[in-house]
C-alpha cells in the first residue's frame, strides 16, 4: 500500500501550457510539502502545508500554486510552463511540521518541450 | 554560499570495504541532521537521523560535530546494494530543510 504517491509519474507538454500533479498520503500525515529537484540533483522545497494551511511559501514564481483540499492531499498547478520549469517534482509527508523524517513520494518527471 | 556542501564522489569501493564522507552545513542554529539515501530516478528515503552524541545503525554509523558544523557518514562491509546517492539534510529553525547535492557511492563486486 504507497504511502505517499503522485500522479502523474512522467509529465511530457509544450511551454505555455497549464498542468497538474496530484498527491496523496495515507500515514495519517498533518504536514505536506512539494519539492523540486533540478538536473543538477538539487532538492529544494517549494511549498509546505500544515493541516490545510500554507506554513512554507519559497521564492517561487506564482505561476505555481499548491492546493490543499485536505490534509491527505496536495496539489500543485503550474500556468504557462516554460522549459526550465523541467524537474523532477517530490511531494513528501511529514508526521508535523518541523520534522526532518519525511516521507517522498516517487516523484513526477515534467519535461516540457 | 551553499547551506549544505557535500562532497560528490563518485566513492567507488569493492565490496567488503569502509567508507566515509562529511557535510558542512552554513546555519549555526541548525536544529537536526540526517541522512538519506536516493537511488537513481528514485525518490529520496530517510536513512537515519543524526544524534549529537553519534549514532549505529547496523552497518551505519553517523556522527555530528557542531563545533566544526559538519555531519559525517560511516559505512562498513560495503555491500552492493549500498550504492545509492547519500544526501546530507540539515532541518533549520525555520523548519525547512536543506539538502546537499548528494554524494554518489558505487560498491563494486
Amino acid at each position: 500500500d504507497t504511502a505517499v504517491s503522485q500522479t502523474p509519474k512522467y509529465l511530457v507538454t509544450q511551454m505555455g501550457n497549464d498542468k497538474s500533479i496530484k498527491c496523496e498520503q495515507n500515514l495519517g500525515h498533518d504536514t505536506m510539502y512539494w519539492y523540486k529537484q533540478d538536473s543538477k540533483k538539487f532538492l529544494k522545497i517549494m511549498f509546505s502545508y500544515n493541516n490545510k494551511e500554507l506554513i512554507i511559501n519559497e521564492t517561487v514564481p506564482n505561476r505555481f500554486s499548491p492546493k490543499s483540499p485536505d490534509k491527505a492531499h496536495l496539489n500543485l498547478h503550474i500556468n504557462s510552463l516554460e522549459l526550465g520549469d523541467s524537474a523532477v517534482y517530490f511531494c513528501a509527508s511529514s508526521r508535523d511540521r518541523g520534522r526532518g523524517e519525511q516521507y517522498f513520494g516517487p516523484g513526477t518527471r515534467l519535461t516540457v518541450t | 554560499r551553499k547551506e549544505v556542501e557535500q562532497d560528490p564522489g563518485p566513492f567507488n569501493v569493492p565490496e567488503g570495504a569502509t567508507v566515509a564522507f562529511n557535510c558542512t552545513y552554513s546555519n549555526s542554529a541548525s536544529q537536526s541532521f540526517f541522512w538519506y539515501r536516493q537511488d537513481c530516478r528514485k525518490e529520496p528515503k530517510l536513512l537515519m537521523s543524526v544524534y549529537s552524541s553519534g549514532n549505529e545503525d547496523g552497518r551505519f554509523t553517523a556522527q555530528l560535530n557542531r563545533a566544526s558544523q559538519y555531519i559525517s557518514l560511516l559505512i562498513r562491509d560495503s555491500k552492493l546494494s549500498d550504492s545509492a546517492t547519500y544526501l546530507c539534510v540539515v532541518l533549520d529553525n525555520d523548519y525547512k530543510l536543506s539538502f546537499g547535492a548528494g554524494t554518489t557511492v558505487t560498491v563494486r563486486a
